[in-house]
Order: C-alpha cells, then structure tokens, then sequence
C-alpha cells in the first residue's frame, strides 16, 4: 500500500494563476480531506468528502474548489492564486466517518506551495 | 475561544528521559475523539494516539500514552525512553460529534543526546 499520495511536492504559482493539486489513496478510504498548515501553525481543514460525488466546506474553503469522481482521488483546485495561498496543503483519508471507531485520518507527505 | 490549547511551544528532553505534551480542549459535546499527531522535520503527518471521550483507561501505543483527565479537560502525550528520532512537531487534535478535526498550535520537541 502506497497510502495517500500527492502530487506534486513543491511548486511556485505567480499571483492569478490556477493549478491543481493531486491526492490519491489506495486504502479504499471513503472519507477524504485537505488541510492546509501555515507556517508555525495547526491544521485548518479546506474541504472534505464523505464519498464519491459528495464534497462539502470545511473551515477555509475560500478560493479553493474541489471534486470527487472516484474514490481513490480528490484533487484540489486552486482558482486565482493569491500570496495568502502560501501554504503547506495536506490531503488525508479515514476510512469511517468523524466519530466512528474508524475515523482515524491518515496524511500525505504534503504539497508546499509559494504564490508571488 | 481555543478548541484544542498547546501551551508548550517547544520542549527539551534528555534521550532516554520521558517527557509530556500538554493538551486541553474546549468541548460542550459529550461524545468526542483526542487525537495526536507527529510532524517531522521531512513534513509529514504521522498518527500516533487516539482516546474516545467515553474510554474508560488512558489509550497506549507502544512508547506513547495519553494521559487523559476528563473533568480537567486534558489529553496530555507521554512519550516514555526518548529517543532522538522523537524530535519533531507534535499536534494534537480533537474531533468533536460527528464533525471534523481541530488541531491545536503544536509543540516542538527536541531529544538532547
């Protein structure tokens, strides 16, 4: 098992710029998530799916979208960039729901990201 | 107000020493998980430790256990024997009902040799 994955592991946007970024897991995980952790500082959850074609907004969602096709993959997409997008995303995945005895959540290596 | 509070912004520990991370939360919820979290310095998120509000002993993994005091609202780590590859980030976190994770501010630990 690779467990969850993301792609690409470093990248520099100028300010207005779009991309995407890319997570997968391969432990048949239901449950996805993205942090994003700025420097010195805790998790903040961006956004979150409960299953294929089902996302819904975490506590920062602004400026971000994000789709679930299948449910190995959730990518995270960054609409025009901005310097407080300057940030360390991560994706992570449980396999039951918050609360559950299953729902504990396991990270990627993360995507560190610079906007100028 | 502060969900999840990390008052130790770094702390120092002699290899072979143990060492507790503090924790308090915040919750009105009766039903609520405590999770900790290892950062390395390479970046990556490590799970370590989970404690349900309704277990009944203190959860154990290997070197860790978390120290958890209900009334007093703390879920405190201790890492016993350190060992200098313990020197990292630590978080700590806690999902409250069926909702998502809060995690605290971290604590830097550093394993002296």
């Amino acid at each position: 098992n690779a467990g969850v994955t993301q792609t690409p592991k470093f990248r520099i946007l100028k300010i207005g710029q779009s991309m995407t970024l890319q997570c997968t897991q391969d432990m048949n995980h239901n449950y996805m998530y993205w942090y994003r952790q700025d420097p010195g500082m805790g998790l903040k959850l961006i956004y979150y799916s409960v299953g294929a074609g089902i996302t819904d907004k975490g506590e920062v969602p602004n400026g971000y979208n994000v789709s679930r096709s299948t449910t190995e993959d959730f990518p995270l997409r960054l609409e025009l960039a901005a310097p407080s997008q300057t940030s360390v995303y991560f994706c992570a995945s449980s396999y039951g729901p918050p609360g559950g005895s299953t729902d504990t959540q396991y990270f990627g290596p993360g995507t560190r990201l610079t906007v100028l | 107000a502060q969900k999840i509070t990390q008052t130790q912004p770094g702390m120092f520990v002699q290899e072979k020493e143990a060492v507790t991370l503090d924790c308090t939360y915040d919750t009105s919820d009766p039903s609520y998980g405590l999770f900790w979290y290892k950062q390395p310095s390479s970046g990556e998120m490590i799970f370590l430790i989970y404690q349900g509000s309704y277990d009944q002993q203190n959860a154990t993994e290997g070197r860790y256990s978390l120290n958890f005091q209900k009334a007093r609202k703390s879920a405190n780590l201790v890492i016993s024997a350190s060992q200098l590859g313990d020197s990292a980030m630590y978080f700590c976190a806690m999902r409250e009902g069926p909702r998502q994770l809060t995690f605290g501010s971290g604590t830097q630990l550093t394993v002296l040799p």
